[in-house]
């Protein structure tokens, strides 16, 4: 059923690195990207998203790069914190058919 | 502070017994999620609905798992009979289809324990 390939599957950056998660989906029908942040014992909540006629999305450290050509999306956070330590999931939703699709996360820790 | 409710939050039970796990969803919100999480299979979906209506259960082991919606402001996932591989965290999300996708948002889950 998965359908949006997500790595690495656990990343450990020094404070202040960038942290670079990848994803990858197969259905052009996907017409929204978002991803989210989850932290333990919590749902996951809406970190960024983006849309595929655009190519990069940018909000605080947080920035979304896509290349639809490619059929792949990444997230970069920029100056990464201690706070920032959770599972990332990028996902891939659908708007035919409602479907909304999860990657396999990735648990980032990022060491003070 | 509108959120998703889900009960149980934790659930430990036996081989065999029926399980059935609730949401509460945002009012207002017309579609509904129900996800399973697992170290190895990251966020599983297992159904959805819009407006009440399942859209697509096909994520769920047919024999053994349920999901409807009496109304809306409730959605149930069952599992009848449990078994130990259905351990797992259980999300529901609900959401609006009403112009942009825009997000989920998601419970905080229920943790079942098949013994």
């Amino acid at each position: 059923q998965q359908q949006v390939k997500q790595s690495p599957q656990s990343l450990i950056v020094q404070k202040g690195g960038i942290s670079i998660i990848n994803c990858a989906y197969e259905n052009t029908a996907f017409d929204y990207f978002p991803w989210y942040q989850q932290f333990p014992g919590k749902g996951p909540a809406l970190l960024i998203a983006i849309r595929p006629d655009v190519s990069e999305k940018k909000e605080g450290r947080f920035t979304i790069s896509f290349n639809k050509s490619a059929k792949q999306f990444s997230l970069h956070i920029m100056d990464s914190q201690p706070g920032d330590s959770a599972t990332y999931f990028c996902a891939a939703f659908h708007s035919g058919t409602y479907k909304y699709i999860f990657g396999t996360g990735t648990r980032l820790k990022v060491l003070a | 502070d509108a959120r998703v409710t889900q009960t149980p939050r934790h659930k430990v039970t036996e081989m065999g017994q029926e399980v059935t796990m609730r949401c509460q969803p945002i009012l207002g919100h017309n579609t509904v999620f129900w996800y399973r999480q697992t170290m190895m299979q990251g966020l599983e979906l297992l159904a959805y609905f819009r407006n009440r209506a399942p859209l697509d259960d096909s994520g769920m082991p047919k024999d053994r798992f349920s999901a409807e919606m009496p109304d809306a402001t409730l959605a149930t996932l069952k599992i009848q009979p449990s078994e130990p591989r259905d351990s797992a965290v259980y999300f529901c999300a609900s959401g609006r289809t009403l112009g942009v996708p825009g997000e989920l948002f998601f419970g905080e889950g229920s943790r079942l324990t098949v013994l």
